[in-house]
């Protein structure tokens, strides 16, 4: 297995444009997470869904920022339009819902400079 | 949630065991303590997680204070590649999963 996948891996692109982060989860899972890491906030959880369902958006920061899981295998963060602020390494990770065992897994990220 | 405090920073030389020690005392009888570790520019990774009991993995050993209010993470041999920033958490449960959330951790220097 590949493990979660985040594409891109860099996005650099200039305030009030659209950005579309992309994550695939590992395959078998279905509870996905996104989490955003700063160093001032250190990691704070976004967002996470059960079987393609979002549970809990409390932690999206504004109306800005929408997620969303087209099928069981595959989400997407979206910020429009993305400011300054935005700027932080956004993390996806994945599990079996209920597992207590295996933990989660995350992606490597996707470092995202908003200019 | 049952909230956890862990000590900011911690060095260890190359070959000898890593103790890291995590407090929390406000834990609940059905929380579990897991711990992640981030290496630099990459993802938390799981590293092992106990309710009650030790635990040892290929990775590490957990123990588990009798009255579980504090755990100490033991990497027995470190080496460099060990350097990271390690996260105790405490399980929130809603239903049948669990949602990590994130401290600061303790960032772990192992040095020659």
């Amino acid at each position: 297995d590949a493990g979660v996948i985040q594409s891109p891996r860099h996005e650099v692109t200039e305030m009030g444009q659209e950005v579309t982060l992309r994550c695939k989860l590992i395959s078998g899972h279905n509870s996905l997470f996104w989490y955003r890491q700063t160093m001032m906030r250190g990691l704070e959880l976004l967002i996470y869904f059960n079987n393609n369902v979002p549970i809990d958006d409390s932690g999206m920061p504004e109306d800005r920022f929408s997620a969303k899981m087209p099928n069981a295998s595959f989400s997407t963060l979206k910020i429009q339009p993305s400011e300054p602020r935005d700027s932080a390494v956004y993390f996806c990770a994945s599990t079996l819902y209920g597992d207590r065992v295996s933990g989660y897994t995350f992606g490597s990220g996707t470092r995202l400079t908003v200019v | 949630d049952a909230k956890t405090t862990q000590p900011p920073s911690m060095d260890c030389a190359e070959g000898r065991a890593a103790n890291l020690p995590c407090n929390h005392s406000t834990i609940s009888g059905n929380e579990y303590v897991y711990w992640y570790r981030q290496i630099h520019s990459q993802g938390p990774q799981y590293i092992i997680h106990g309710l009650k009991n030790n635990e040892t993995n290929e990775m590490a050993s957990l123990i588990i204070t009798e009255d579980r209010k504090s755990s100490t993470l033991i990497l027995p041999h470190a080496t460099l590649r060990d350097t990271a920033v390690y996260y105790c958490i405490v399980r929130v449960a809603t239903g049948g999963s669990y949602i990590p959330t994130f401290g600061r951790g303790t960032s772990l220097i192992v040095h020659p």
